[in-house]
């Protein structure tokens, strides 16, 4: 079985600090993604990596920032932390860039920023 | 940039009677549109997914279908059951790898 875990499963942190996601898969996957879950805005993507340390915005970057030096692991950076950005954060990881590799998600990390 | 559009946003529907999910997608680059279920307090899992070269694709109770030239998907589950209430995710996938997910429909089958 595919495991991706995240470092913490709840956080709360305060306006102005850094703050490290981190996020590790066990299946040798190439790609690996950060999205932030809001209610009724789904899924959103915040960056993905294809590759060690390639890198590509997502849909809502500002903010954020992500770092792949190995490839197991994808860390997101939130560089000063807001209160806009208390949301539940997930990572996922898929094998390929290809069509048919489904795409695992980790548990979750509900940050809350105060 | 790419979207993916979902409908509807909430969803109630009798036990047994048939539930149907919508989705448009923006980039016609996109080969992999796959349908993620997640349960209250878990993890989005995959229940199926379609390839952009197919048009039909069923799994029991789930079935997916696919209109190219719309860029239109739709996820049709029949005979529903209680278990089956949860958010529901669609998502597209482009050529790049990128994976676009659409807001979410949640489903409640009342018995």
């Amino acid at each position: 079985d595919v495991k991706v875990t995240q470092s913490s499963r709840y956080l709360v942190k305060r306006t102005g600090e850094k703050v490290f996601l981190e996020c590790v898969q066990d299946m040798d996957h190439e790609n690996m993604f950060w999205y932030r879950q809001d209610p009724g805005l789904g899924l959103r993507l915040i960056y993905f990596s294809y590759d060690v340390k390639m890198k590509e915005k997502g849909d809502i970057p500002e903010g954020y920032s992500v770092s792949r030096e190995k490839k197991e692991r994808f860390s997101l950076i939130l560089e000063s932390a807001s209160t806009n950005q208390t949301s539940m954060y997930l990572c996922a990881s898929s094998l390929s860039r290809g069509p048919n590799t489904e795409a695992f998600f980790g548990q979750g990390t509900r940050l809350t920023v105060v | 940039g790419e979207n993916v559009e979902q409908h509807p946003s909430t969803l109630s529907v009798q036990e047994g009677d048939s539930a149907v999910i919508k989705c448009t997608y923006s980039d016609s680059a996109s080969n992999y549109f796959p349908w993620y279920k997640q349960e209250l307090g878990k993890r989005p899992q995959l229940i199926i997914d379609i390839r952009s070269n197919v048009g039909e694709k069923k799994d029991q109770r789930i079935a997916v279908t696919l209109n190219k030239t719309a860029k239109h998907f739709s996820l049709h589950i029949t005979e529903t059951q209680p278990e089956d209430s949860a958010v529901y995710f669609c998502a597209a996938k482009g050529q790049g790898g990128k994976l676009i997910f659409g807001q979410g429909t949640e489903l409640s089958v009342k018995p």
